[in-house]
């Protein structure tokens, strides 16, 4: 089956480094993906890696590993607006059918 | 900016109704999903569409059913609402292709059953 494992939650503070890890074993893999959302919205899209190595977007990166079955989205210069659960989707066919994991609540904290 | 709109936002209703949670985007995307999110929880795919007249069932069994009649119009319907039906809907869409890219979403229909 399908499983994609993520931290439930992590606490850090303003201006600080998160990294959010991420594994997963699916049956395919076409790419990974990281979503941000706010409590009570809709999910947003941050990120995709298909190829191993760190892609870098501002405050941003995240990082895979094939041969390992993992990722991290890794969140620099923590700002309030920040706090919110992030989601790590893999796309496991290549029909664009994501399997998301449980997503990791990330709070902010002056 | 995504242009994918889901109405009710929100919706209380009693057990036996008959309701339909409406989806449309207007970006021309051929694929479109309906993901289910209870708090805290995953989104499970329940049902999906490669485009018109195509529409499979995702991962999660769901006893609501979908139509595809045009492009850009995606509506779940439940025929007879239950309490175990509380949950949020979350609707999104995608470009086509043989690699599909991000997932565009709506703002999702919260549905209470009483």
């Amino acid at each position: 089956g399908q499983n994609i494992d993520q931290p439930t939650e992590m606490t850090a503070t303003e201006g600080a480094i998160v990294q959010i890890n991420c594994t997963y074993q699916t049956s395919g893999f076409n790419g990974l993906f990281w979503y941000q959302q706010h409590a009570g919205e809709a999910p947003t899209f941050l990120s995709y890696n298909v190829l191993d190595g760190l892609e870098e977007k501002g405050r941003f990166s995240s990082f895979l590993s094939r041969s390992k079955g993992y990722s991290y989205l890794l969140l620099k210069e923590l700002q309030m607006k920040d706090s919110a659960s992030y989601l790590c989707a893999v796309l496991a066919d290549s029909w664009g059918k994501l399997q998301f994991g449980a997503g990791t609540q990330v709070v902010v904290t002056p | 900016e995504a242009d994918i709109y889901q109405t009710p936002r929100y919706l209380v209703i009693g057990t036996g109704k008959k309701i339909t949670l409406e989806c449309s985007q207007t970006m021309g995307h051929d694929k479109m999903y309906w993901y289910q999110q209870d708090p805290g929880m995953e989104l499970h795919l329940i049902h999906y569409s490669y485009g018109v007249n195509s529409t499979e069932k995702g991962d999660l069994s769901s006893e609501s059913t979908v139509s595809r009649i045009r492009t850009e119009h995606f509506p779940l319907t439940l025929e007879s609402a239950r309490p175990s039906h509380t949950s949020q809907y979350l609707c999104a869409s995608s470009p086509g292709g043989i690699i599909t890219g991000e997932l565009f979403f709506g703002e999702g229909s919260r549905l209470t059953v009483l």
